[in-house]
This record gives C-alpha cells, sequence and structure tokens, in this order.
C-alpha cells in the first residue's frame, strides 16, 4: 500500500531562516512519482514539483531545493531564507506509475514570522 | 491558459439532500480527479474520469458519485447528505498519467 508521512505537523520560523520539511514514503512499486504542494490560506493547492523515482538528482528552484533520497524513502523539501509568503500548507504525495490517483500526506503547517 | 474552475465556491445543504459540484478542467487535459479535504481525514481521493470513463476510485461510500462530459467537464454528486460530508472538494485536471496535477479553488459544502 502506498503511504506518505509528514511527521512535522506545525514549524514555526522567523524570517530569513532556512527551514526543511520532512516527508517520506512506502511504495511497493519501483516507478512511482513524487509531488510537492503548496495550500496558502487561500485554499487552492499550487503544485511545485514533481520527481520520478528513477532521478534522484536534487532540485534547486530559486529559494527552494528538494532532497530525494531514495535509500531512506524520503522527498525533503527546504525552503532558504523564508519569507512571510510562504506561510502556507505544504503537502508531499506520491503517485503510482500507472494511476492518477495521489497519496498524499498530512501537511505541514509552515509559519514565517515577520 | 486558464485554470481549473469549479462551481459552486460555497454550498450549505442540509442532511438528506443531495448536492452536484462541477468542474472545468484546464484546456486540453482529459483527466480530473475529486479529492475531498477534511481537517481529520486530510486530502482523501474519490475517483478520476479519463475520456467520460471512471479510470480509478477511491474508499468513499455508493453516495459518491460522479460524470465526465465529452468536452472533460466533470461533475461529482452526493446523494443523502451526512454531516460527515462537510468539507472542501477539489478538483485536479491533469495531461496523463501521473503527471502533475493542477488543482482547482475548491467548493466547500457545508451540510446543517
Amino acid at each position: 500500500a502506498q503511504k506518505v508521512t509528514q511527521a512535522q505537523t506545525e514549524i514555526s520560523v522567523v524570517e530569513k531562516e532556512d527551514v526543511t520539511l520532512d516527508c517520506v514514503y512506502e511504495t511497493r512499486d519501483t516507478t512511482y512519482y513524487l509531488f510537492w504542494y503548496k495550500q496558502p490560506p487561500s485554499g487552492e493547492l499550487v503544485f511545485l514539483i514533481r520527481r520520478n523515482s528513477f532521478d534522484e538528482q536534487n532540485e534547486i528552484s530559486g529559494r527552494y531545493s528538494w532532497n530525494f533520497q531514495k535509500s531512506t524513502s524520503s522527498f525533503n523539501f527546504t525552503i532558504t531564507a523564508s519569507q512571510v509568503v510562504d506561510s502556507a500548507v505544504y503537502f508531499c504525495a506520491l503517485s503510482e506509475a500507472l494511476k492518477n490517483q495521489f497519496y498524499f500526506g498530512t501537511g505541514t503547517s509552515l509559519t514565517v514570522i515577520p | 491558459k486558464a485554470g481549473v474552475t469549479q462551481t459552486p465556491r460555497y454550498l450549505i445543504k442540509t442532511r438528506g439532500q443531495q448536492v452536484t459540484l462541477s468542474c472545468s478542467p484546464i484546456s486540453g487535459h482529459r483527466s480530473v480527479s475529486w479529492y475531498q479535504q477534511t481537517p481529520g481525514q486530510g486530502l482523501q481521493f474519490l475517483f478520476e474520469y479519463f475520456s467520460e470513463t471512471q479510470r480509478n476510485k477511491g474508499n468513499f461510500p455508493g453516495r459518491f458519485s460522479g460524470r465526465q462530459f465529452s468536452n472533460s467537464r466533470s461533475e461529482m454528486n452526493v446523494s443523502t447528505l451526512e454531516l460527515g460530508d462537510s468539507a472542501l472538494y477539489l478538483c485536479a485536471s491533469s495531461a496523463g498519467l501521473a503527471n502533475e496535477q493542477f488543482f482547482g479553488p475548491g467548493t466547500r459544502l457545508t451540510v446543517l
């Protein structure tokens, strides 16, 4: 069975601090996809990144970076120099290769204090 | 390109009633998925439609149903509403299998 665990329920950081959001997943599939989404207070889920199981390269996009480690089944997300606008709930999700069914973690609520 | 749109944005119903929610996907996207989001259960997959056919289904009772039209627009119906059906219902569209899904703003359903 597929499962995504985001152990951090809530995180608070002061502006300009770096913060890492953890994501651990379980799957028996050899081919799968991992995603991160941001849900600001407005409620709409915003796509951040998609990563397939064969690509373990870390990715950086501006202040955002992602660390995918298959050996530990983790796909962590780091925000560098956090800003107030980063305050949101962040979801990690897993998808099987042949389905459009996402398994979401329970989310991490990030508050960036000015 | 216009994003995923959902109507209505807010709904208030009473127990026992039924409700229909609508979703228009991003132009060119043929896959539409529905999710229920509640504080207690988080985001849970309801079902996915592709080319007017239900391709995947989550673990929800038969009161939850959906359909997709030839223009890829989708509707979700919940019959005999229960208090526990109060939730944010999110629709997402994607271009293909395991592609990123783009979400609409959701319909906030309150059952009294």
